[in-house]
């Protein structure tokens, strides 16, 4: 079945960039996300891409997506205690219920001051 | 705005026990999902409902079962709990219309669930 993958951890200084990778099974997939969730909050929609794009920026984040290698990115710029969170990779397929995603584990982002 | 609204926030079952978690949404969604969260291990679909009156079973509906009361609300029942069902649920809703259509998910603030 389809699987996403991240690494769980990752801890950055204030104002450095912060790269959180996923790689995923399905190349069926047709939405990929990011998703944010803060401590003992539900899960946030950062961003999406979808998998006719290479690239997507939007104000600090930048999505880069190799299809070839099924690997998808998130970099945030001038990254900010805010910031520390919990992100989740998830991906979706076309034709079926679009929002019956499958998400990876999580990647516990921690920015020090 | 609401969004989706899910009760209990918190609950202590005894193994055995039963309960219901309700979730509601005022986004006018077709579609509305029931997640659950464990550490390490990411979100899960226990089921969803794609539209009103229908259900469908998602990667881990043992021991679970649900219903699509209207449009707004979709509940997840455990019948006699387990402590392995000891979790964080989450319900989520997304819209099926739209251009484009993201899938994206629109998520409840959870209902942590403890059974003994």
């Amino acid at each position: 079945g389809e699987d996403v993958e991240q690494s769980l951890f990752l801890s950055v200084r204030e104002g450095d960039s912060s790269v959180i990778n996923c790689t995923y099974t399905d190349s069926s997939s047709t939405y990929l996300y990011w998703y944010k969730q803060e401590p003992g909050a539900g899960l946030q929609l950062l961003t999406y891409i979808f998998s006719n794009m290479d690239m997507k920026q939007d104000q600090r984040l930048t999505v880069l997506l190799n299809k070839k290698d099924k690997h998808l990115s998130l970099r945030i710029a001038d990254t900010q205690t805010g910031d520390s969170a919990i992100y989740f990779c998830a991906e979706s397929r076309w034709g079926t219920n679009a929002g019956k995603s499958t998400f990876g584990d999580g990647t516990t982002l921690t920015v020090k001051p | 705005n609401a969004g989706v609204t899910q009760t209990p926030k918190f609950q202590v079952l005894k193994t055995g026990q039963s309960m219901t978690l309700q979730c509601a949404q005022d986004m006018n969604h077709n579609s509305m999902y029931w997640y659950r969260q464990d550490p390490g291990m990411g979100l899960r679909l226990i089921y969803y409902s794609a539209s009103e009156g229908t259900t469908d079973k998602g990667e881990v509906p043992n021991g679970y079962n649900v219903s699509r009361l209207n449009k707004r609300e979709f509940s997840l029942r455990l019948e006699s709990a387990a402590p392995s069902q000891t979790s964080v649920y989450f319900c989520a809703s997304s819209t099926t219309s739209g251009t484009p259509n993201t899938g994206e998910l629109f998520f409840g603030e959870g209902s942590r669930l403890t059974v003994l």
